[in-house]
């Protein structure tokens, strides 16, 4: 059964672009949750999926975006990049119908913003 | 607003000894628990969760964890460290179909 599959692994960006992250769930699952890491902040919370619908969000600002196709692929957005979005962008996805928070995670996206 | 804390950030052991770390939250009412764990290079992965039912949870590799309901705590336990549990260890807890929360996080290091 293959694993969560995030895309790009790697990419480096300069202040003021865009990006954007695609994440595949494990085959059956339709909750897709972005988080971002970094050494300082550990694990933020950016926002959840269920059936194309954001069921929760985090506190980060409106630059950031996601979606979720009807397939359950999961795609987020970060608009006018600043130096601070420099993080991994971890994916998880979960089978549950209620967030009982047994989450299968990706190896992430690693954004550089220079 | 819910949050998890982890007080130790980085805890440095020698291979056999005995294992403790710390995990607090701050929800009251019913709560699921749950420690993940990140070896170098590699993705985050379940180690043991709580839902409900007997508060001494067993995990993989040995781990174990004692729901404390009194202590509003979820330490996470091993009697003897290898060096391959060398990771960082995320304590997390979740409330109905709220968000998970993680903890800031311990880097383990285990010197042979």
């Amino acid at each position: 059964k293959a694993g969560v599959t995030q895309t790009p692994r790697y990419l480096i960006k300069t202040r003021g672009q865009q990006v954007t992250l695609s994440c595949s769930p494990i085959s059956g699952h339709r909750s897709v949750s972005w988080y971002q890491q970094t050494p300082g902040q550990g694990l933020q919370f950016l926002f959840e999926y269920f059936s194309e619908t954001q069921r929760n969000k985090g506190n980060f600002p409106g630059r950031f975006s996601g979606r979720q196709f009807s397939n359950s692929r999961s795609e987020m957005n970060v608009s006018t990049l600043e130096l601070g979005d420099s993080a991994l962008y971890l994916c998880a996805s979960s089978l549950d119908t209620l967030n009982t928070g047994e989450l299968f995670f990706g190896e992430g996206s690693r954004l550089t913003v220079l | 607003a819910q949050s998890v804390s982890q007080h130790n950030h980085h805890v440095i052991l020698s291979e056999a000894a005995s294992l403790e770390l710390g995990c607090n939250y701050s929800y009251g009412g019913t709560v699921n628990l749950f420690w993940y764990v990140q070896y170098p290079g590699q993705h985050l992965q379940l180690l043991l969760k709580y839902f409900s039912g007997d508060p001494l949870v067993k995990g993989i590799k040995g781990f174990e964890a004692e729901f404390i309901k009194s202590k509003f705590s979820f330490n996470l336990r091993k009697p003897s460290v290898q060096w391959s549990d060398t990771a960082e260890y995320f304590c997390a807890g979740v409330q109905g179909a709220q968000k998970l929360v993680f903890g800031q996080g311990t880097r383990l290091t285990i010197n042979p």
